[in-house]
């Protein structure tokens, strides 16, 4: 059974740092890229990065790209997400999900982990 | 960017049809992916490659893209379908994925 334990979301100040974690099982980690998904209060989803299997390709949403840094240690099946310089607005519930085949769909997902940020 | 257009909300009644449409600048040339999300709860991949269904995912949910619009529909709606449901489509020129902003299917 393939799972997805998202960790690490917390309150923190604008401007401030946060580091996430997803632990993988039940799956070969290190064949399948990885993402990050988020959703904003009363909003809808929104994607927010990819990692490759062998972290070869990152990419970002506008939204976070030179803000956040995502990376994987496929020797722990674990995946990251470095949230620097954060504002109001980063303020969502994110999801680790790891994708499909294809790498361009959203194939099992995390239980998400909340993030704050306000003063 | 790209950019998928859903409508806000769809009502139908048990045992109906339900027809959820996502639209995009030719929508027909991508693959097209649809979630389902309940409140407090992770999102659940329920058609990908707009028409394949993950195992698990009942008949009663099917998927299509063509003429501009890609369609999820829902035979026999039940209460427990009711949720939030969001498109997605890989945007080839800039290596995103992209959300539509999601329909609320209330069953009534």
């Amino acid at each position: 059974e393939v799972l997805l334990v998202d960790s690490g979301g917390n309150v923190v100040k604008p401007g401030g740092s946060l580091r996430l974690s997803c632990e993988a099982s039940g799956f070969t980690f290190n064949s399948f890229g990885m993402n990050w998904v988020r959703q904003a209060p009363g909003r809808g989803l929104e994607w927010v990065s990819y990692i490759s299997a062998m972290s070869t390709y990152m990419y970002y949403a506008d939204s976070v790209k030179g803000r956040f840094t995502i990376s994987r240690d496929n020797a722990k099946n674990s995946l990251y997400l470095q949230m620097d310089s954060l504002r109001a607005e980063d303020t969502a519930v994110y999801y680790c999900a790891r994708s499909g085949d294809s790498a361009y769909f959203f194939e099992y997902w995390g239980q998400g982990t909340p993030v704050t940020v306000s003063s | 960017s790209y950019v998928l257009t859903q409508p806000p909300s769809v009502s139908v009644a048990p045992g109906q049809t339900a027809r959820l449409t996502c639209g995009g600048k030719n929508i027909e040339s991508k693959s097209v992916h649809w979630y389902q999300k309940k409140p407090d709860q992770a999102p659940v991949l329920v058609v990908y490659d707009d028409s394949a269904r993950p195992s698990g995912i009942p008949e009663r949910l099917s998927g299509s893209n063509a003429g501009s619009t890609a369609t999820l529909t829902i035979t026999r709606v039940e209460a427990g379908d009711e949720a939030d449901y969001y498109c997605q489509v890989w945007d080839n020129n800039n290596d995103q994925r992209v959300f539509g902003g999601g329909t609320k299917l209330t069953v009534v």
